[in-house]
């Protein structure tokens, strides 16, 4: 089966504080995603990635950053955390074929951060 | 800009009931759309897909409708149970980067 694996289910952080957000893919997928999950809002892509060592930036990529050294492994910093980073962040990944069964996402199971 | 949005924030549907979900976009150049099930404390799982050549598609007790004429989707489940229980987002994509809007959510409540 399928996975994408975020290390943390829950974090909770200073501010101030350097965040590591970690997610893993075991299905060789190329295309790497985090999202940020608020009430209202829906799911806002943060940064993107369709190769190693390649970012792109989403929507809303002010005060994150990124790192892809591996494809199976794309993290998300937060350089400096602040409340207002507060929120459910979630990984997918995809593969770079389309019209191939499930061309959509598969997401992690998220990991919800309290800035404090 | 584009946008992806949703009729109904909330559904409360009786069990055993059929539901509907709806989903507006507007971006015609959009040719493939997604919905997805997410169930508390969980990621959002794939439902169903269905492509901008199709009308309709049918999974295990799902149907998607697609009406390109007037830019709406819609997610049907036959005969809903406890289990289905979640937030419900449709999605599109439009272009070669498998980048994707997603609309804010519709929860599903069913009542025993």
């Amino acid at each position: 089966d399928v996975k994408v694996t975020q290390s943390s289910r829950y974090l909770v952080k200073r501010t101030g504080e350097k965040v590591f957000l970690e997610c893993v893919q075991d299905m060789d997928h190329e295309n790497m995603f985090w999202y940020r999950q608020d009430p209202g809002l829906g799911l806002r892509l943060i940064y993107f990635s369709y190769d190693v060592k390649m970012k792109e930036k989403g929507d809303i990529p002010e005060g994150y950053s990124v790192s892809r050294e591996k494809k199976e492994r794309f993290s998300l910093i937060l350089e400096s955390a602040s409340t207002n980073q507060t929120s459910m962040y979630l990984c997918a990944s995809s593969s770079h074929a389309p019209l191939t069964a499930n061309y959509g996402y598969t997401f992690g199971s998220g990991t919800r951060l309290t800035v404090v | 800009g584009e946008s992806v949005g949703l009729h109904l924030p909330t559904l409360s549907v009786q069990e055993g009931d059929n539901s509907i979900i709806n989903c507006a976009y507007s971006n015609s150049a959009s040719d493939y759309f997604i919905w997805y099930k997410q169930e508390s404390g969980k990621g959002p799982q794939f439902i169903i897909d269905i492509r901008s050549n199709m009308d309709k598609r049918q999974g295990q007790r799902v149907t998607v409708l697609l009406n390109k004429t007037v830019k709406h989707l819609s997610l049907q489940i036959a005969a809903t149970q406890p289990g289905d229980s979640a937030v419900y987002f449709c999605a599109e994509l439009s272009g070669g980067y498998q980048k994707v809007t997603f609309g804010t959510g519709t929860k599903l409540q069913v009542i025993p």
